[in-house]
């Protein structure tokens, strides 16, 4: 079955630092690979996908995610943390089956501390 | 355009009874998807549709039912409503020119007591 997997429960990181939040993969064939984040009381957010092309992939609000076929991940990065950034943090990959159906990772909590 | 509308927001239930959740997906986009998400299980697919059809369903028992309309918009039912749905419901869309891209709504929060 494609999952993902989350090994940090929660990240911290000081304003203004790089933040990272890890996320493995295992998937049968080529893998479809997304970042969401979701703020409290609300849905989620796309913030980027990897389908397919270059393994470093752009998303919204400055933060991009590498794609790492040897070591099976996609670690989603920023260069400078804000404190707005801090929130839920889920990774996901499609289902086997055909259609959009997602399979979230149990997400990490980030704390940006200013 | 208008995003993921979700409808009740909040919802209060007994055991035993049941409820209908519904989900207006962005115009044109023809999949809707349902998750669960609970502290203790995380975010877990339910099911999806697509043009009125079920195209996916997780691993929930028979209680957890949908369907779409001809307009897209889609509905769940739970019934006998158990402590354990307790739960944030959320619905995502997915179509046009993004494919793969889920939009998620605000979500339902359903209390079951």
């Amino acid at each position: 079955a494609q999952s993902v997997a989350q090994p940090e429960d929660q990240v911290n990181v000081a304003e203004g630092n790089p933040l990272t939040v890890k996320c493995t993969y295992s998937v049968s064939g080529n893998p479809y690979l997304f970042w969401y984040v979701q703020y409290p009381n609300r849905g989620l957010q796309f913030l980027l996908k990897y389908i397919t092309g270059d393994n470093l992939v752009k998303g919204s609000y400055g933060f991009e995610a590498e794609f790492n076929k040897s070591q099976t991940s996609f670690h989603l990065k920023k260069p400078s943390a804000l404190v707005s950034d801090s929130a839920l943090y889920f990774c996901a990959v499609r289902g086997l089956n055909s259609g959009y159906a997602l399979n979230f990772g149990k997400g990490t909590s980030l704390l940006v501390t200013p | 355009k208008a995003g993921v509308t979700q409808t009740p927001r909040y919802l209060i239930k007994t055991r035993g009874q049941q409820v209908t959740l519904s989900c207006s997906p962005i115009s044109g986009h023809r999949s809707v998807s349902w998750y669960q998400q609970t502290p203790g299980q995380g975010l877990q697919f339910l099911f999806e549709y697509f043009s009125e059809t079920q195209r996916n369903k997780g691993n929930f028992p028979g209680r957890f039912s949908g369907r779409q309309f001809s307009n897209s918009r889609s509905e769940m039912n739970v019934s006998t409503l158990e402590l354990g749905d307790s739960a944030l419901y959320l619905c995502a869309s997915s179509g046009g020119t993004q494919a793969y891209e889920q939009y998620f709504g605000p979500g339902t929060r359903l209390t079951v007591t």
